[in-house]
Parts: structure tokens; sequence; C-alpha cells
């Protein structure tokens, strides 16, 4: 199964922006990168997802390198509503989870 | 328009028995996936349903089964319940395929005593 690697967690003040990174080196050509992020006690929440170009959402933006090996989704102002674990997966017919990052803001 | 309604939502069940969860997808959608999340393992994946069919499974034994009914809803089945059975259940539905996202239940949070 495709993988991805994800800081373990990471932290950011209210309103500052938020670069979450992920390597996805082994990716093939068909996968499309997908952003889920699941806040306590809730099911996972779809965030965003890409091929190839770079993807804006009401929620966040999603930036993807030439090569496709790595991908970064910004939040462009957290909130504390945005504290989360996200999780960056390749699609490949099926989504398998990582351990994701682990977001905390502070007010 | 309505989410995905997972049922029961809480669950009690003794070693050896077996139990049948319930998810009803958006409207519209073919697909059912379903998960097992633990704080040991995370979130896992279980199978995926379209249109009745098993497209993909995930590695798990067989005592965990799916079905999923002409009107797109689909029940998952774990027979001979283990202590490490007890986690949240999560479905989620979609278009099917790469290109679309998964919407995510509530979950069942099942029990194994």
């Amino acid at each position: 199964d495709a993988k991805t690697t994800q800081p373990n967690s990471m932290e950011s003040n209210e309103e500052e922006p938020v670069h979450l990174p992920c390597n996805h080196s082994t990716i093939s050509g068909t996968d499309y990168i997908h952003w889920y992020r699941q806040l306590p006690s809730q099911g996972p929440e779809y965030v965003i997802h890409g091929l190839t170009s770079n993807v804006n959402n009401r929620m966040a933006s999603l930036a993807i390198a030439e090569d496709r090996k790595s991908s970064t989704l910004i939040l462009h102002r957290a909130t504390l509503r945005d504290a989360a674990v996200y999780y960056c997966i390749l699609h490949t017919d099926k989504l398998i989870f990582g351990t994701g990052t682990r977001l905390q803001v502070f007010p | 328009k309505a989410g995905v309604t997972q049922t029961p939502r809480y669950l009690i069940k003794t070693r050896g028995q077996q139990v049948t969860l319930s998810c009803s997808p958006i409207s519209g959608h073919r697909s059912v996936s379903w998960y097992q999340q633990t704080p040991g393992q995370g979130l896992q994946f279980l199978f995926e349903y379209f249109s009745e069919t098993q497209r993909n499974k995930g590695n798990f034994p067989g005592r965990f089964s799916g079905r999923q009914f002409s009107n797109s809803r689909s029940e998952m089945n774990v027979s001979t319940l283990e202590l490490g059975d007890s986690a949240l259940y999560l479905c989620a539905s979609s278009f099917g395929g790469r290109a679309n996202e998964q919407y995510f239940g509530p979950g069942t949070r099942l029990t194994v005593t």
C-alpha cells in the first residue's frame, strides 16, 4: 500500500497560517492526494484533495509538488476549531490512513 | 442533505457473540467503506462495497464481513467477537473512485467484554 509520511505534531497560534507537510515518494500516476481531519470524538472529515494541480476550497489550500512526491495542506488562518489530527492519504482505490499530524492551536 | 448515519451508536457485547452494524449512506452515493479505529492501530480499512459488490478489502480475518443492499445501505457483521474487536467502527460513503471524497458517519462504539 502506498504510504505517506507526516510529522507527528505541529503547533500554531490562532489566526496564523499553518503549513502541514506530507511526503509520498511512492505515489503513482493515478493516485489522488486526499486530506482528512479528525476532531476529538468525531469521525474523519474531508478537507481537500487533488491530483497534480494546486487546489483551493473554503477550508484550505493544497499545494502539490511538481514531481508529486510531496504536498502541503495550508490553513490560511488557524482557529481553535482547527485543532485536530490531519491525515494525508494516497487514494489508491481505498483510503489507507497513517498516523497523521496532531495540530495544536493556541489562542 | 442528510449525512451518513450509523446505528447503533453504542453497543456492548460478550466474547463469542456476533454483532451487526448498519450504515446508511448519503443519498446518491453508491460506495460504502468501513473502517476500524483503535488507540493502538489507528484507522484501518476493512472493506468497500460498490453497487452491492465488495470492491476492496483490507487485512482483516474472515470473521469480519459485510454486505450492501440495492438502496446502498450497508451492514457489517463481526462473528465470534474477541476482546480486541472493541473499537470505533466508522463507515464512509462516496460516489466511488479515487477522485471522490468520502463522507464519514459518527461511528458505532463497540465494546466487547
